[in-house]
């Protein structure tokens, strides 16, 4: 299994750019994670879907970030315009909701630098 | 809300002896899952080990051993043997029974000298 993918692995941009981070969950999966970590602020959870929908949105910080997930097997997470607090890693993760743990698998992460 | 605490910003063990990683967390909750994830310098994150609340044996998973004191709402991470590919922050996390969404310490970065 190839795990969960995410593309790019960096992003540099400048001020007031769209971004897009594009994440390819574990095939059967059927939640979707994405959250981000920074130094001050840790891991937090950004949103997460069940089957495709969106089921908390709590942690988007502003309605300059956007997620969608089209289908089972991909996802995007938007920012637009970015800004330089932006900056930090950006994880994908996916799980299997029905089994007992529902333990989540990471991605590598994309490294967001916004300039 | 559910919190999770991890005291120790910072560890280092010397390589072959054991080290152990402190979490405590705030719940009101009976049901509930807890899990050590590492992440090394590769930022990848990687499931340790697990651990359901109503389980009274602790989990082991090799060298990783947790040491779960529910009553103290405590869940410590005990590494056995420590190897230079220890290296690594570890995050301590909370799972809610009913829910999806995972709550994580602040990390706690581990060294290995040899």
């Amino acid at each position: 299994d190839a795990g969960v993918i995410q593309s790019p692995r960096h992003e540099v941009t400048e001020m007031g750019q769209e971004v897009t981070l594009r994440c390819k969950p574990i095939s059967g999966h059927n939640s979707l994670f994405w959250y981000r970590q920074t130094m001050m602020r840790g891991l937090e959870l950004l949103i997460y879907f069940n089957n495709n929908v969106p089921i908390d949105d709590s942690g988007m910080p502003e309605d300059r970030f956007s997620a969608k997930m089209p289908n089972a097997s991909f996802s995007t997470l938007k920012i637009q315009p970015s800004e330089p607090r932006d900056s930090a890693v950006y994880f994908c993760a996916s799980s299997l909701g029905r089994s007992l743990y529902n333990e989540q698998f990471f991605g590598p992460g994309t490294r967001l630098t916004v300039l | 809300a559910q919190t999770v605490t991890q005291s120790q910003p910072e560890m280092s063990v010397q390589e072959a002896e054991t080290v152990t990683l402190s979490c405590t967390y705030d719940t009101s909750e009976s049901d509930y899952y807890l899990f050590w994830y590492k992440q090394p310098p590769s930022r990848q994150m990687i499931l340790v080990i697990r651990q359901e609340a109503y389980k009274q044996q602790n989990a082991t998973e090799n060298r990783f051993s947790v040491n779960f004191q529910k009553a103290a709402k405590s869940f410590s991470l005990k590494i056995s043997d420590s190897q230079l590919g220890d290296a690594a922050m570890y995050f301590c996390a909370y799972r809610s029974g009913g829910a999806q969404k995972l709550v994580f310490g602040q990390g706690t970065r581990l060294t290995i000298n040899p």
